[in-house]
Order: C-alpha cells, then structure tokens, then sequence
C-alpha cells in the first residue's frame, strides 16, 4: 500500500540554525512527490515538488529537498531558519490513480529565537 | 481573486442546522478535493470531483454531501453533524491528466467548522 511517514511530530530549532524534516514514504513505482506548509489558520501551500530528474530539488523560501529512491526518502532542508518557518510541514506523494494525494501526518516546527 | 477562495472562513452551527460550504478554483483545473484537517490527525481525503464528476468517496457519512456543478465550483452541503465533525476543511485542486501524474494541487485557506 501506499503510504508516507512522517517520523518526527515536533521539531523545535533555534533561528539561524539548519533545519533537516524526514519523509519515508511506500510506492510502487517512481513517486511523485512534494512538500507542502501550513501556516496557524491557513491552507496548505507547496514549497517543492519531485517529479523526475536531478535528484536535489530547489523551492520557495529557500527550501530544498533531495530524492534517495534507495531509502525511500524525500527529506527537506534549509541552511538556515527563519522565524517565519514557524509552521506544519507535510510530505505527500502522488497515487497511482486518480491524482490523489497521499499525505503524511506532518511535522511542526516551532523556531527558537 | 486567484487560486482557490473558500467560503465561510469560519463556520458556528448547531447538531440540527444546515449549512454549506463553498469552494471556488479561478486556476482552469478540472479536478476538484475536499479534506477534512482534525486536530492530530492527517488530512483525510473525503471526495475526488475530475469533470464534475465524483471520482471518489472515502466512506464519508452521508451527513455530508458534496455537489460540483462545474468544474469551478465545489459544496460541501452539511446537514445534522456531530461535535466530532468540527474541523478544518479544504478544498483543493489541480489539473488531473488522468494517470494521476503531475497531480500537484493547489489548496484554499480552508472553513475552520465548529459544531456545538
């Protein structure tokens, strides 16, 4: 079955500090794959999206994420947080049909002035 | 207005009151999702529209019932809900090519639904 895990709950990180959010995720064959954050109140928004090619991908707010199809990870990091990073976090890979979404359960991050 | 506007915002209704939701996409997308977001708990897909047509149902109560009159437009029609129904709900869509591929979806900001 398809599934993402999102292992850390809540990561707390002081400002100026790098940040490193886990994704594991079951597919059958190439994912589709993306991360989204959710700021207090609001709807989700889509930092970055993997779908094919170089394995290190670049999105918005100077996030990245890099592929490992050898450990079934698709991890995002940034050099350096923001107090605004204060947020939800969520990994979500593409089904195999209907262009669903499959999401995992989020991680929150809270930033340490 | 762009991307995906959803109305109300926020949502007081009693077990006995009928209320909807509404969803708007100004994006040209031609599926159309509703989530329900508990406390704690991960996005839970309730309803796939691609082409006005419901694609999906994840054995959601029959207390909600959804309508998508065109590819623009999505309901969420409530009816009788129970405390546990309170919520957030989104509303989401993309551009479905079929295979699931490049299924990228753009989310509204949400109605934050409580039931007294």
């Amino acid at each position: 079955a398809q599934s993402v895990t999102q292992p850390d709950i809540h990561i707390t990180v002081s400002e100026g500090a790098s940040l490193e959010l886990r994704c594991n995720y079951s597919y059958g064959a190439t994912p589709y794959l993306f991360w989204y954050v959710q700021s207090p109140g609001q709807g989700l928004q889509l930092l970055l999206k993997y779908f094919s090619g170089d394995t290190l991908v670049q999105g918005i707010k100077g996030f990245e994420a890099e592929f490992k199809r050898s450990q079934s990870s698709f991890n995002l990091r940034k050099p350096s947080v923001h107090w605004s990073d204060a947020a939800e976090y969520f990994c979500a890979v593409g089904a195999l049909e209907g262009g669903k979404l499959i999401f995992g359960q989020g991680t929150e991050l809270s930033v340490k002035p | 207005e762009t991307g995906v506007t959803q109305t109300p915002r926020h949502l007081v209704m009693g077990m006995t009151n009928k209320k909807s939701l509404k969803c708007e996409q100004h994006l040209g997308h031609n599926a159309m999702y509703w989530y329900k977001q508990s406390a704690k708990k991960p996005l839970e897909l309730m309803f796939v529209y691609n082409f006005k047509e419901q694609t999906e149902n994840n054995s959601v109560p029959s207390r909600f019932s959804p309508e998508c009159p065109n590819s623009s437009h999505l309901f969420l029609h409530l009816h009788t809900l129970q405390p546990e129904d309170s919520a957030l709900y989104l509303c989401a869509s993309s551009q479905s090519r079929g295979s699931g591929a490049l299924n990228e979806q753009f989310f509204g900001p949400g109605t934050r639904l409580t039931v007294l």
